[in-house]
């Protein structure tokens, strides 16, 4: 079975543009999260979706924004590139029935901002 | 606040050499804490939960283990393949999503 797929892999773009990072989840998982790492830091969580529904928004700027498709496909958006929005985000996805956070990672998308 | 702080940063180790991670949280009501590893390039990949302290949990060379305060990865004879990074993250009673320490970066030569 496929994991939890991202695209682009590689993303290179200037300050002040926008960007949009994609992610299919595992087949059958329902739940998608999204997480910003950056260089030498653990992940930071972004948002959370569930049957196309927002249940979770980490500490960002309105600059960044998702959704959830009726495939459980999912799409981050960041509007205004910043230098400091450098990283790789990553895609992950959870088992329904499954409680607590034991998350499926993609192997993300590296975004530099030049 | 909800905190995770690793150490070490990076631990450099003899094939053979076993060694313990260490993993110090502050939560609010804990509902798992999770430990992952990270090869470059990669995205993290699960390897153990723990939910209440006292619990132990073994794969391979690898077993976790969890007090009220922090959490041990021992890591006993590793070999090389067993490079990589190792993150540990708490889910919070207040939250459904994990908060992630830096990691401890491990370096198993042969």
């Amino acid at each position: 079975d496929a994991g939890v797929t991202q695209s682009p892999t590689h993303l290179i773009k200037t300050r002040g543009q926008q960007v949009t990072l994609r992610c299919s989840p595992i087949s059958g998982h329902k739940s998608v999260s999204w997480y910003q790492q950056v260089l030498g830091q653990g992940p930071q969580f972004i948002f959370q979706y569930y049957e196309k529904e927002e249940r979770g928004r980490g500490n960002f700027p309105d600059r960044f924004s998702a959704r959830q498709f009726p495939n459980y496909s999912s799409e981050l958006n960041v509007n205004a590139l910043l230098l400091g929005d450098s990283a790789l985000y990553l895609c992950a996805s959870r088992a329904p029935g499954q409680e607590d956070e034991k998350l499926f990672f993609g192997s993300g998308t590296q975004l530099s901002v030049l | 606040e909800d905190q995770v702080t690793q150490s070490p940063e990076a631990l450099r180790l003899q094939e053979g050499e076993s060694s313990s991670l260490n993993c110090s949280y502050t939560v609010s009501g804990l509902r798992g804490l999770f430990w992952y590893r990270q090869d470059p390039g990669k995205g993290p990949e699960f390897l153990f939960t723990l939910y209440s302290a006292g619990e132990e949990k073994e794969k391979e060379r690898l077993k976790a283990t969890l007090t009220k305060k922090e959490s041990f990865l021992h890591i006993t004879a590793p070999k090389p393949e067993d490079s990589a990074t190792y993150l540990c993250a708490v889910q919070g009673g207040s939250q459904g999503n994990l908060i992630f320490g830096k990691g401890t970066k491990l370096s198993v030569k042969p």
